[in-house]
Formats: C-alpha cells, sequence, structure tokens
C-alpha cells in the first residue's frame, strides 16, 4: 500500500518562480527521502531527510520534515526548464525490513 | 549517466514468447530491486535481493521470474506475459542490505511492450 501522498498531482510554473510540492504520510518513519524522474527515465535521489531533522538543503533544493504532522515539502527555487520532471517522496517506514513506500508523484512544469 | 546499467532499453514481446532483462551495477551494493512502473505512477516494488537472496517478492506473479547470479547482477525472466504487464521495469541498488536507511539508486529502465 502506498503511504506517502504528494500534492499537488501537477504544478505549472514560469521559469523563475519557486515550486512546493507536499508529501504526507501515515507512520512513523526512519527518513523520508525525495526522488526526480524525467519522462521516460529512471528515477534519481534527490535528498534524504531523516526523522530527526527538521529541514535540510541541497543546492536549489530546501526540504522541510514536520514529524507531528507526518508531513515534508520540497521546494525548489528559481526554476529552470530543466526542473521539468516527476517528483516523488518516499518514505522508510520505522517498522523493521520494510520497503520505501512512494508516494503517488507531482508532475512539475516549468514553462521557459 | 546512471551507474546502473539496464538492458535492453526497449523490448517488444509477444505473449508467447520468453524473454530476460538484465541489469548490472559495479557500486559493490549489496542490495538489488526490480520495480514495475506505469505511465504516470509511482514505481511498485517487485522483488528484492539482498546479499544475493531474495528477501522481498510482492506477490508477483510467477510469469516474472527473478535471478540474482552474484551481487553486480540482476535478471528477470519473462515468459507468458499478459499485455497488462506493458510498463517501464526499473532495476535498482543500494549500498546496504535491503532498505539499510540509504537511498537507491536506479537505472533508466526497460520500456517493456507485449503484444
Amino acid at each position: 500500500s502506498q503511504q506517502g501522498e504528494e500534492d499537488p498531482q501537477a504544478l505549472s510554473i514560469q521559469e523563475g518562480e519557486n515550486a512546493t510540492m507536499n508529501c504526507s504520510y501515515k507512520t512513523s518513519i526512519n527518513n523520508l527521502q525525495w526522488y526526480r524522474q524525467n519522462s521516460g527515465r529512471g528515477l534519481v535521489h534527490l535528498i534524504l531527510i531523516r526523522s530527526n531533522e527538521r529541514e535540510k538543503h541541497s543546492g536549489r533544493l530546501r526540504v522541510t520534515l514536520d514529524t507531528s504532522k507526518k508531513s515534508s515539502s520540497l521546494l525548489i527555487t528559481a526554476s529552470r526548464a530543466a526542473d521539468t520532471a516527476s517528483y516523488f517522496c518516499a518514505t522508510d517506514p520505522n517498522s523493521g525490513n520494510t520497503p520505501l513506500v512512494f508516494g503517488k508523484g507531482t508532475r512539475l512544469s516549468v514553462i521557459a | 549517466d546512471t551507474e546502473v546499467t539496464q538492458t535492453p532499453k526497449h523490448l517488444v514481446m509477444g505473449m508467447t514468447n520468453k524473454k530476460s532483462l538484465k541489469c548490472e551495477q559495479h557500486m559493490g551494493h549489496r542490495a538489488m530491486y526490480w520495480y514495475k512502473q506505469k505511465a504516470k505512477k509511482p514505481p511498485e516494488l517487485m522483488f528484492v535481493y539482498s546479499y544475493e537472496k531474495l528477501s522481498i517478492n510482492e506477490s508477483v506473479p510467477s510469469r516474472f521470474s527473478p535471478e540474482c547470479p552474484n551481487s553486480s547482477l540482476l535478471n528477470l525472466h519473462l515468459h507468458a506475459l499478459q499485455p497488462e504487464d506493458s510498463a517501464l521495469y526499473l532495476c535498482a541498488s543500494s549500498p546496504l542490505g535491503a532498505f539499510g536507511n540509504s537511498p537507491l539508486h536506479f537505472g533508466n529502465g526497460t520500456r517493456l511492450t507485449v503484444t
């Protein structure tokens, strides 16, 4: 069963604007990961945030995690056309040897 | 370019054919995964090998048969598939045993069409 739910399902913005995607999940986690997938390609890991962390940065990416609300957000600042992709959150459940659970994803379109 | 290599990139097969998908990584990762992804959907886990042993089979039909000949290679043998099995098949690896709290490294997938 899928635990992560992203919103919005689709997002269209102009180049240079910021893009924010949200992810909600249901059970306690060890960590939460964000992945990007360009059309017809594999997923690329972007950032991992552990359950005891609240915020993490990587270049133009900023991820927050609120374990009390069971939610995370991914912010892409100063977006570029090359950021056009699907973005998935994935949770590592805190329940033994359990697989990563991927959310449904957000399809981001950045218009030049 | 990804460090996980999948071949072929595209495959068209009939419902009576037998074919195999191949995946290779040379990063020394000890866990390898097969995922199936339909259009506009997230990847769905099929199988996990950890230290060359099958550790997870997500109730996948027997027409899909995984094989891990060694720690660098992962195969998915296909037989008597159905048109609904058409999808992007993704291989992934991770450094530690299955789900050892580390990110997955994905290949670019095999686009499978069953006619």
